[in-house]
């Protein structure tokens, strides 16, 4: 099956710090790439749907000043979260779609300290 | 009409029993079912899919039922290993499009 990797797996960073997420597709191109944050033992939830060469569409009361998306490539996704808090820890998940089916990637665990 | 419903929220199943997971939606345009794997720590993945032409599909141990005209579909893992123990979601989509999640079943099967 297609292959979507994510770097880093996991980070750590101060507040009011910035990090960069990329989610990458190894042997497909992506037209459409999805932004999901997931709490413990919770579901995926939707944060944004990344569209290569457009802006992203952000989901209600994700805001999109703090959760920059780039789709610069068919095969890259970067978000990137900034002036980040400890309430910005969460595990972020990138998937992308490709043959009707969506390929998630292994997700970033992130904590904020 | 874009939530999909999943039940239960938790399963424990013996070693060797049968697991079951039900999901119902309300949207017609709904085309596409796939039922997605999360191992803790790790990101979901695809298990097994099912489109609404047939009313069943199975691969090795895990099947998938369908019922069009209720507008739900299962999933039974059959022989449950510990192994199996993780949270599994279904999903719901049309045309490869708008995928809807369901809020996820913790599975343990017990030794």
């Amino acid at each position: 099956g297609a292959v979507v990797s994510q770097h880093p797996s996991r980070v750590i960073c101060k507040s009011g710090t910035s990090v960069k997420i990329e989610c990458r597709s190894l042997d497909f191109q992506a037209t459409t790439m999805f932004w999901y944050r997931q709490f413990p033992k919770q579901s995926l939830m939707l944060m944004a749907t990344s569209n290569e060469g457009s802006k992203a569409t952000y989901e209600q009361g994700v805001e999109k000043d703090k959760f920059l998306i780039n789709h610069a490539s068919l095969t890259l996704s970067t978000l990137t979260v900034t002036s980040a808090h400890p309430e910005d820890s969460s595990f972020y998940i990138c998937s992308a779609e490709g043959q009707s089916e969506q390929y998630f990637g292994p997700g970033t665990r992130l904590t904020v300290t | 009409q874009q939530q999909v419903k999943q039940s239960p929220q938790s399963l424990i199943v013996q070693k060797g029993g049968i697991s079951i997971i039900n999901c119902a939606y309300e949207n017609t345009a709904f085309d596409y079912f796939p039922w997605y794997q999360q191992f803790p720590g790790k990101g979901p993945a695809l298990l097994i899919a099912i489109r609404p032409d047939v009313s069943e599909k199975k691969e090795g141990r895990f099947t998938i039922s369908f019922n069009k005209s209720a507008k739900q579909f299962s999933l039974h893992i059959m022989d449950s290993q510990p192994g199996d123990s993780a949270t599994y979601f279904c999903a719901a989509s049309n045309y490869g499009q708008n995928f809807v999640f369901g809020p996820g079943t913790r599975l343990s099967v017990l030794p």
